[in-house]
């Protein structure tokens, strides 16, 4: 079965700070990307920053790095020095198959 | 350049009517992704084009749902006898890269149904 799980529905970080969003996923596919999307309330989805299950090195893009752990299945990412505007819906999604799979999201809140 | 867009941005309809959802994409973008967001079910991933071809319409709800692209550009999606379970927020995205390799999607606003 394609799963994609997100178990935590709300974090808050302090301004500056790093934050980690966990997210871990099931498939059978040996091929399959990771991706990780935000949503601010706006409603806009952003794209941040993608995995694919071959590569060998994890993801980065600016403050975004994904840590990506094979063997555990799992594709976290982490946000170095939060800022106030990274306060947002966030959204791990696995590509496997034909389709896209949506974990449930994780709201962030950057205090100042 | 303009982003994706979407039309209408609201649509209230009552409940056996049909509806028409469109999406132009970013000029020059080959592949182009719907999906649907509701309070309910979450995020969920309805259909992709590369071209005008949907290779895979396993995602679709139910056969009230259909979708086409023409001309490699707009793509609208219909739904036919709107159930109250259709109200959602239905997304369109778009990306340069072909098909399921899409890795950046550039998303529209949305188009918000509510089926009365």
């Amino acid at each position: 079965a394609q799963k994609i799980t997100q178990t935590q529905p709300g974090m808050f970080v302090q301004e500056k700070e790093a934050v980690t969003l966990d997210c871990t996923y099931d498939t059978s596919d040996p091929s399959y990307g990771l991706f990780w999307y935000k949503q601010p309330s706006s409603g806009e989805m952003i794209f941040l920053i993608y995995q694919g299950s071959y590569d060998q090195q994890n993801a980065t893009e600016g403050r975004y790095s994904l840590n990506f752990q094979k063997a555990r299945k799992s594709a976290n990412l982490v946000i170095s020095a939060s800022q106030l505007g990274d306060s947002a819906m966030y959204f791990c999604v696995m590509r496997a198959g034909n389709q896209f799979y949506f974990g449930t999201g994780t709201s962030l809140t950057v205090i100042p | 350049g303009a982003g994706v867009s979407q039309s209408p941005s609201n649509k209230v309809t009552e409940k056996g009517k049909d509806v028409e959802l469109r999406c132009d994409p970013i000029s020059g973008h080959t592949a182009l992704y719907w999906y649907r967001q509701s309070l309910g079910q979450g995020l969920e991933f309805l259909i992709y084009f590369q071209g005008n071809s949907a290779p895979d319409k396993s995602g679709l709800p139910s056969d009230r749902f259909s979708a086409e692209r023409t001309g490699g550009s707009v793509s609208t999606l219909t739904i036919q006898r709107t159930q109250q379970e259709d109200s959602a927020v239905y997304l369109c995205a778009s990306s340069s890269s072909p098909g399921l390799a899409g890795i950046k999607q550039f998303f529209g606003p949305g188009t918000r149904l509510t089926v009365l």
